[in-house]
């Protein structure tokens, strides 16, 4: 039921590289609202790993980037450690919501 | 740096109401809007609506429009989410998140409130 797809799980082993894709639409990815990505662990505050599309804050390791294209949006991840594994969800902003945030349902990525 | 501290778990009977509170430290609380966020079990997030610390000003997602209020109190640098008549339906983890303007994103987010409706 989210406005944004996001895959439920992805899986690698450590050192891998893994993407999380972020499938939206006309009325925000593809109408050029920008996409961010967060890490959440359970019951924690979710953090910001990439902001505008393919910006890291400050602290966020180069291991993380983003991308975007056309309707989608991609988070990779690589040499996977054992520590990436958590949540993640994309986020945007959606002229049909008044422009406020709409989110995928979050991928859950598991380290083998 | 910016940080927001959510109140406590809480358990509510339907038809209830409830207050969770968002307290603002280490920016300009009437700078930012504050938006509020739910996700219950199983489910993404869902948008809830935003408050501007600086006037009040409130908008709020037509899903919840006539039950959820946003109130601050500036002196005290905090936001407030009140929802009523409570049903099973708004089981969920609320979350409060300043609108960070500049980087066009929610920056920080609080640490989550489980609000838990049963009978």
């Amino acid at each position: 039921q989210s406005v944004l797809t996001q895959p439920p799980s992805v899986s690698g082993a450590p050192g891998q590289r893994v993407t999380i894709s972020c499938t939206g639409s006309n009325s925000n990815i593809g109408a050029g609202s920008d996409v961010h990505w967060y890490q959440q662990f359970p019951g924690t505050a979710p953090k910001l790993l990439i902001y505008g599309n393919n910006n890291r804050p400050s602290g966020v390791p180069d291991r993380f980037s983003g991308s975007k294209s056309g309707n989608s949006a991609s988070l990779a991840i690589t040499g996977l450690q054992a520590e990436d594994e958590a949540d993640y969800f994309c986020l945007s902003f959606d002229s049909n919501m008044s422009g406020w945030g709409v989110f995928g349902g979050g991928t859950k990525l598991t380290v083998l | 740096q910016a940080q927001l501290v959510q109140s406590g778990a809480e358990v509510k009977k339907p038809g209830a109401s409830v207050k969770v509170s968002c307290k603002a430290s280490g920016y300009s609380f009437t700078s930012y809007a504050i938006h509020w966020m739910r996700q219950a079990p199983g489910q993404g997030l869902e948008w809830m609506g935003w408050i501007n610390p600086a006037n009040g000003n409130t908008k709020f997602s037509q899903n919840l429009q006539g039950r959820v209020t946003f109130t601050r109190d500036t002196s005290a640098t905090t936001a407030y989410m009140e929802l009523t008549r409570l049903m099973s339906d708004d089981t969920a983890v609320y979350y409060c998140a300043r609108y960070d303007y500049v980087w066009g994103c929610y920056r920080p987010w609080g640490q989550g409130t489980l609000i838990t409706v049963s009978s």
